[in-house]
């Protein structure tokens, strides 16, 4: 099964850029990595996803070197709403998606 | 889009009752998901179709529970009978599948909380 290593939990300030890494050493060639975010009460939402090096869209960047066994979600200047909890996997199209626990991204003013 | 729709958005019933969830994926999409979310066991698949056909059931818990697709637009996940230690929530999720290899994003529903006392 895909599994990915992420920290339980992270604390940021309003403004502040935060940087979330995910270790997956057992990637296959033909994964892709994905990161969802989930609010309380509500199903997990598709944040980003990328193969190599660097995808950017509106509200986030994924960092992949070259080796893959690690990605980096780089949430520029957070906002209390981006309290959420942030999972990363990696899986093949058609394939299952396995959840980890995620990291629990608190927000302060 | 509606993206995908699920009903009920709350579930209470007692133990031995049968319990329905029902699924509304997103038009043209041809994957579903269904999931469950505990805080104990966290976010874990129980079954997926591709075209309306099971793929795999590997994590459905027991027989008790039971999933189908009839058509492209609907699927359904049955507890029978229902215990307390399937209280939680269940989310149901689509995608649209192209081949191994390509990109794929999962778009989940609300969920739908479920309490057997």
């Amino acid at each position: 099964l895909a599994k990915t290593t992420q920290p339980i939990s992270m604390d940021s300030y309003e403004g502040q850029e935060v940087n979330i890494t995910c270790s997956h050493n057992n990637i296959a060639t033909n994964d892709y990595i994905t990161w969802y975010q989930q609010f309380p009460s509500q199903g997990p939402r598709f944040i980003i996803q990328g193969y190599k090096t660097k995808v950017t869209n509106e509200v986030a960047s994924l960092f992949i070197p070259a080796d893959r066994k690690s990605s980096t979600l780089s949430l520029p200047r957070v906002s209390l709403s981006d309290t959420a909890v942030y999972y990363c996997l990696h899986h093949n199209a058609g394939n299952m998606l396995t959840f980890g626990g995620g990291t629990r991204l608190m927000v302060k003013p | 889009d509606a993206g995908v729709i699920q009903s009920p958005r709350h579930e209470v019933t007692e133990m031995g009752q049968e319990v329905t969830l029902r699924c509304k994926p997103i038009s043209g999409h041809n994957s579903l998901f269904w999931y469950r979310q505990t805080m104990m066991r966290g976010l874990e698949l129980l079954i997926y179709f591709n075209n309306n056909v099971p793929i795999d059931d590997s994590g459905m818990p027991e027989d008790r529970f039971s999933a189908k697709m009839p058509n492209a637009s609907f699927s359904t996940l049955k507890i029978q009978p229902s215990e307390p230690r399937d209280s939680a929530v269940y989310f149901c999720a689509s995608s649209l599948y192209i081949g191994q290899g390509s990109q794929e994003t999962q778009y989940f529903g609300p969920g739908t909380r479920l309490l057997v006392l």
